[in-house]
């Protein structure tokens, strides 16, 4: 089984901090995502990527940023985070374009 | 661009009754990924089913199956023999060329024993 792991399921910060949200998945996928998901509007993409050092914007990128150094690493950085950016965080790895496992979530709370 | 329309908020079933999910979508590719996922109290999103746009044939998974209308552009999941343990949110996904995975906004279904 694909095993995608995030490096907290909870998570609180202050405002203006700097958060680094890690995934790591064990499978050797090309393809990594990272979401966050809000009541009443879903999933939402922040990031994409498609191979090591390799990244396109999603829906919603702005306030954020990603780092792909490993191919099994996809981190979500949020260079100076804001209460609005509270949320719930999913990231997801897929080898192609038939399955897409997600990580358990992390519980982002800003301050 | 490729969007999802999950219209029903929320839906009660009775245990071992069955259950239908509705999901519409749009997209302008012609091969395509459907999806749909679930996610329980624990978070943890599950894919369910996958439907290939190519295919004619609806995709079934014990008892979840998919009623796939390409023409009209309709995704619906059907739960047969509903249980306690289904309950949780259900998400309709689709997945073009570029990989980008695009959600509804959910739908949670309780199951009432």
């Amino acid at each position: 089984d694909v095993k995608v792991t995030q490096s907290s399921r909870y998570l609180v910060k202050r405002t203006g901090e700097k958060v680094f949200l890690e995934c790591v998945q064990d499978m050797d996928h090309e393809n990594m995502f990272w979401y966050r998901q809000d009541p009443g509007l879903g999933l939402r993409l922040i990031y994409f990527s498609y191979d090591v050092k390799m990244k396109e914007k999603g829906d919603i990128p702005e306030g954020y940023s990603v780092s792909r150094e490993k191919k099994e690493r996809f981190s979500l950085i949020l260079e100076s985070a804001s209460t609005n950016q509270t949320s719930m965080y999913l990231c997801a790895s897929s080898p192609d374009r038939s399955t897409a496992p997600f990580g358990p979530g992390t519980r982002l709370t800003v301050t | 661009a490729q969007t999802v329309t999950q219209s029903q908020p929320e839906m009660s079933v009775q245990e071992a009754e069955t259950v239908t999910l509705s999901c519409t979508y749009d997209t302008s590719e012609s091969d395509y990924y459907l999806f749909w996922y679930k996610q329980p109290p624990s978070r943890q999103m599950i894919l369910v089913i996958r439907q290939e746009a190519y295919k004619q044939q609806n995709a079934t998974e014990n008892r979840f199956s998919v009623n796939f209308q390409k023409a009209a552009k309709s995704f619906s999941l059907k739960i047969s023999d509903s249980q306690l343990g289904d309950a949780a949110m259900y998400f309709c996904a689709i997945r073009g060329a570029n990989s980008k995975l695009t959600f509804g906004k959910g739908i949670t279904l309780s199951v009432r024993p």
